[in-house]
């Protein structure tokens, strides 16, 4: 089956500190990939997707790129500020097997300290 | 920006009550799903509907739970006799185009099983 897996939080940055979260997946057929953020007493919001491999994704300076020969969705930023305070979910969604329910990882959370 | 509500923020229930979940999705959004996040541990997909009717639904998704939108509006989760290991973080989403459009998600209601 599908599965995500990305690296235990908490990351505890220094603003304008460089950021990575690592996501690596387990998919049968050929999935789109996608993070999300979850800011405090909020929702859950895409961030950023990629579609076939070798695409990146990109937003508010976050970028991800779709790496099919090893599996990998790593998050990353270049500077990072107190604001991206949140937790990033990593997931994936396999439309070969007609279905579009994500499949997430556990969620990273992210403390940025100014 | 529309978004999508949930109440209540938090539950506090006692083993063996039944519990009522409440989302109010996008008005022009037609397929809805609901998603829980025990602490911790991943975010997982339980239910989605369409139509007046479940669409797919996990193996958590049992004799207990049910969904329904009765008066047009609101989309609820109901959980029958709840468990101990039903407390959760329970996410409600929504969007318009299932294969073409991400899924907006609610803040999330705490639910608390003592």
């Amino acid at each position: 089956g599908n599965s995500v897996t990305q690296m235990e939080g908490p990351v505890t940055l220094s603003e304008e500190a460089f950021l990575t979260i690592n996501c690596t997946y387990t998919a049968t057929g050929y999935p789109s990939l996608f993070w999300y953020v979850q800011y405090p007493g909020e929702g859950l919001q895409l961030l950023l997707k990629a579609t076939k491999a070798d695409d990146k994704g990109s937003n508010k300076g976050f970028e991800a790129t779709y790496r099919k020969e090893t599996t990998s969705f790593h998050l990353e930023k270049g500077s990072v500020q107190v604001s991206d305070s949140a937790v990033y979910f990593c997931a994936l969604s396999d439309k070969e097997w007609g279905s579009y329910i994500p499949t997430f990882g556990r969620g990273t959370s992210l403390i940025v300290h100014p | 920006e529309p978004e999508v509500t949930q109440t209540p923020s938090h539950q506090v229930t006692q083993m063996g009550q039944e519990v009522i979940l409440r989302c109010v999705p996008i008005s022009n959004h037609l397929y809805f799903y609901w998603y829980r996040q025990i602490l911790g541990q991943k975010v997982e997909f339980l239910v989605s509907f369409y139509n007046n009717e479940i669409s797919e639904k996990s193996e958590i998704f049992d004799d207990q739970f049910s969904v329904e939108r009765p008066d047009g509006s609101n989309f609820t989760l109901k959980i029958r006799s709840t468990k101990l290991e039903d407390s959760a973080m329970y996410f409600c989403a929504t969007n318009d185009i299932p294969d073409l459009h991400e899924q907006y998600f609610g803040p999330g209601t705490r639910l608390t099983v003592t």
